[in-house]
């Protein structure tokens, strides 16, 4: 699996955009690039998957340049819900999760 | 729609109890489904992992046991709980095809006295 490396914590305010920069220097050809979100005390749930450019859906986007050693997770104008532990995940998921230690990030008035 | 079920949602054991932690899925057949820890302030360890009935891989020799008794149902069981195997214990599942994203259950707290 590749080794993910992503911040240890971000600060941010109701109304503005995050970004989550997340590096993955020795992803594989038929890996993917996975975010999961995780409240306290709850399951980490599924943000949005990508391969390769730009995916969208309706709470975040996905950034992924050509040489897909990064990607970036883009939160829009995020609110107090959003304070949450945000992973980054490569692999062919085909089995088998890494997750690191995820980026905290809080969210203030 | 899919969904995936826990239980209890926190349990006390002592020392040496034993433990049965159930995992469900609705929704879906023939899932890939998976056992996690994590630990305080951690991310998840994967424990086990089973893409069909009776087929269990284990990730980390330790004090703990998978079963898959049926397609859509996960087990985690201990014969003798150790101290360390306190922690958040999540079942997750996920479509059998490849590329697809794994979706967890709310997690299992589990305290050993």
């Amino acid at each position: 699996l590749a080794k993910t490396t992503q911040p240890i914590s971000m600060d941010s305010y109701e109304g503005q955009e995050v970004n989550i920069t997340c590096s993955h220097n020795n992803i594989a050809t038929n890996d993917y690039i996975t975010w999961y979100q995780q409240f306290p005390s709850q399951g980490p749930r599924f943000i949005i998957q990508g391969y390769k450019t730009k995916v969208t859906n309706e709470v975040a986007s996905l950034f992924i340049p050509a040489d897909r050693k990064s990607s970036t997770l883009s939160l829009p104008r995020v609110s107090l819900s959003d304070t949450a532990v945000y992973y980054c995940l490569v692999g062919d998921y085909d089995y088998k999760l890494s997750f690191g230690a995820g980026t905290t990030v809080t969210v203030r008035a | 729609s899919q969904t995936i079920h826990q239980w209890p949602a926190t349990l006390v054991q002592p020392v040496g109890s034993p433990l049965s932690l159930e995992c469900t899925v609705e929704g879906t057949s023939n899932p890939n489904l998976y056992w996690y820890r994590q630990a305080a302030g951690r991310g998840l360890q994967l424990l086990f992992y089973s893409v069909g009935i009776g087929q269990i891989s284990s990730e980390v020799p330790q004090n703990l046991s998978a079963s898959r008794p049926q397609d859509r149902q996960f087990i985690l069981s201990s014969k003798k709980l150790l101290l360390s195997d306190s922690g958040f214990y999540l079942c997750a599942w996920k479509e059998g095809r490849q590329n697809q994203p794994q979706h967890f259950g709310d997690g299992t707290r589990l305290s050993i006295l």
